[in-house]
């Protein structure tokens, strides 16, 4: 497709499962990212994927959070042992730091609602 | 790690009326975006602003860029119910975004 796409769109599990949520960035897109908002509140940073360099974890939440992008392409982030405190939105994003008129421009999927009961 | 505050974090206003929002940084930056996101949808982009000083006008929304390039302002003309959403802002290529201002216009 011509935009980003996650999936599921909606998750419901129960506190203690183990979660996996997907994002494929628009084709030739090198820059992923994930962001957590909450209801009501703005967009928290979570994990930066850029190409082949080391992601930037630095907004991880706590180490039950982990996200893999394989072949440079598709990324899963995956919580694991859910608390009800994970519930939010898990949006991603992805640019294209390398294209020659490269403008800084996120481009946004509508986002994986998770509901841990 | 440059900060943006945003502020208001709420404001609900009549269809009709003017409104400005603001986001703040005690940062320099080289340019600056500000999205809006609706409910149930990703942010989409609404403008980049580059030059200090720099006014930039999209329809009835107005977009200035404080001359240190520290703050940036959006001013919306006549406000409209189909404006209504959550309008955040952000260093552009940066990963971090402010709070956000969330905007109710009522009929």
């Amino acid at each position: 497709g011509a935009g980003v796409s996650q999936s599921p769109s909606n998750k419901v599990t129960e506190k203690g499962k183990d979660v996996e949520l997907r994002c494929d960035p628009i084709s030739g897109h090198t820059a992923l990212y994930w962001y957590r908002q909450s209801l009501g509140q703005g967009l928290e940073f979570l994990i930066y994927f850029q190409g082949n360099s080391a992601p930037d974890k630095s907004g991880l939440p706590s180490d039950r959070f982990s996200a893999e992008r394989t072949g440079g392409s598709v990324s899963t982030l995956t919580i694991q042992r859910t608390q009800q405190e994970d519930s939010a939105v898990y949006l991603c994003a992805s640019s294209s730091p390398g294209a020659r008129l490269y403008t800084g421009e996120l481009f946004f999927g509508e986002g994986s609602r998770l509901t841990v009961l | 790690t440059q900060l943006l505050e945003q502020s208001p974090q709420f404001l609900s206003i009549q269809e009709g009326e003017n409104l400005t929002v603001y986001c703040n940084s005690s940062s320099v930056f080289s340019s600056l975006q500000w999205y809006r996101q609706e409910p149930g949808e990703g942010p989409v982009l609404l403008v980049t602003v580059v030059t200090g000083g720099e006014v930039k006008k999209l329809k009835r929304l107005t977009f200035q860029f404080g001359d240190a390039r520290k703050d940036s302002s959006l001013h919306i003309t006549a406000a409209q119910p189909g404006d209504t959403g959550l309008y955040l802002c952000a260093g552009a290529g940066d990963m971090r975004f402010g709070a956000g201002t969330r905007l109710t216009v009522k009929p």
